[in-house]
């Protein structure tokens, strides 16, 4: 079975604050893929980055970055300069690579970002 | 290239009925899959089907159903609804290949659906 665990519900930070989203993942598969999801007050799931198990390189888009660590079972999220756009719900997903795996997401961190 | 679509966008049913939902999938992806999204349980998978078959099923009762056509338009249907199954239902599609955990998924905007 395969769990995501984003262990903050609420976080609130003033405009221009850095901010870190947590991600801790379980997983058995050897091979599997990691996601972010945005999603505004408007409902739409907004898919923000992929990352493979095999690939522990940290990504840089813009404000947006992302730390992956195998060896700690997490794929941290950090906004840099945060604007009031960003508040939005954030979920973590994985999904391995067998034949019968599912999208599986965590219970998303609430960002409000105050002007 | 047009998203994901959804219709109704939002649905008011009573308890006992049954409800059909429609989802349209961005051209060219084949596979499709569905998503309740409550305030408690979260985003759960319901089901995912490509080809017409359905791949993977979430953990839901059989009054959860859904189905896909050749042109890769799903509807899932919920029957004998109960006040629980008031949720947004979402539905993403996605590119279908060989490892299909890889291919990200796009999300339709949900269909709200109250039941009372």
């Amino acid at each position: 079975a395969q769990k995501v665990t984003q262990a903050q519900t609420e976080i609130s930070v003033v405009e221009k604050e850095d901010v870190t989203l947590d991600c801790v993942y379980e997983t058995r598969d050897t091979t599997y893929y990691l996601f972010w999801y945005k999603q505004p007050p408007s409902g739409e799931l907004v898919f923000l980055i992929r990352r493979n198990s095999f690939d522990e390189q940290n990504e840089i888009s813009g404000r947006y970055s992302w730390n992956f660590q195998k060896s700690t079972s997490s794929f941290n999220f950090t906004i840099t300069a945060s604007q009031v756009v960003d508040s939005a719900v954030y979920f973590c997903a994985l999904r391995g690579a067998g034949a019968n795996s599912k999208l599986t997401f965590g219970k998303g961190i609430t960002l409000s970002v105050r002007p | 290239k047009a998203g994901v679509t959804q219709t109704p966008r939002y649905l008011i049913k009573t308890r006992g009925q049954q409800v059909t939902l429609s989802c349209s999938p961005i051209s060219g992806h084949r596979s499709v899959s569905w998503y309740q999204q409550t305030p408690g349980q979260g985003l759960q998978f319901l089901f995912e089907y490509f080809s017409e078959t359905q791949r993977n099923k979430g953990n839901f009762p059989g009054r959860f159903s859904g189905r896909q056509f050749s042109n890769s338009r799903s509807e899932m249907n919920v029957s004998t609804l109960e006040l629980g199954d008031s949720a947004l239902y979402l539905c993403a599609s996605h590119k279908a290949g060989a490892n299909r955990g890889y291919n990200e998924q796009f999300f339709g905007p949900g269909t709200r659906l109250t039941v009372l």
